[in-house]
């Protein structure tokens, strides 16, 4: 079966430090894995996908199928970077998505 | 980008009432939507996936006659909270898959539903 792991429940940063948000899955199959956040009082959105490659307000993740992480890193933390962030791995062609148990990012000034 | 509507947005029942909760995918179709329950600070728990034209598949724990869910088109997921009980209070969230280059889920704007 399916799982995604955030070890982490909280992580407080200062401004300007440096990012990681560790995510690790397990699924015999391809994995496709994303990264969605939530801003206080907002829904759930996309911040980035693994197969796009893509930096998204400075964030990036890369996909490690040897150590089985999709961890989330940025480079200098900011103050609009506080927010839940959900690592998600989606199977069965589109069927299912499992969501791990989100990590709060704090950023302080 | 794609939007998907979750209403109400709140409500409140009396005990031992039933709540539908509607989930559409305004501007794209979706084959399947999952039902996600989430305590407060805590993360998302997959209550089920809804197959249009199928059975619901539920999670290991969730009572499917309590939580029922209709999936009749490619555009309407609904989940009935029947004979609710003040521990069903929660908030509730619907996400559909837009499959495609892109596959990427959708997350309605969430039901605060409290039950009194």
């Amino acid at each position: 079966a399916q799982r995604v792991t955030q070890p982490e429940k909280l992580l407080s940063v200062f401004k300007g430090a440096p990012v990681e948000l560790k995510c690790n899955y397990s699924y015999s199959g391809s994995p496709e894995l994303f990264w969605y956040v939530q801003y206080s009082r907002q829904r759930l959105q996309l911040l980035l996908r693994h197969i796009s490659r893509e930096s998204i307000k400075g964030f990036t993740a890369d996909l490690n199928k040897g150590e089985t992480s999709f961890h989330l890193k940025k480079p200098f933390a900011q103050e609009e970077d506080s927010a839940m962030y959900y690592c998600a791995l989606l199977t069965g062609g589109g069927n299912k998505l499992t969501f791990g148990t989100g990590t709060q990012l704090k950023v302080e000034l | 980008g794609a939007v998907v509507s979750q209403h109400p947005s709140r409500v409140i029942c009396k005990s031992g009432t039933s709540v539908k909760i509607e989930c559409r995918s305004l501007d794209f179709q979706a084959t399947t939507m999952f039902w996600y329950r989430q305590f407060p600070k805590q993360s998302l728990m997959l209550m089920a996936t809804s197959n249009e034209g199928s059975k619901a598949t539920y999670e290991q724990g969730v009572e499917k006659d309590k939580f029922l869910i209709n999936h009749a088109s490619l555009t309407l997921s609904t989940l009935t909270v029947t004979s609710a009980h003040p521990e069903d209070s929660s908030f509730y969230i619907c996400s559909a898959i837009r499959t495609g280059v892109n596959t990427e889920a959708f997350f309605g704007q969430g039901t605060r539903l409290t039950v009194v």
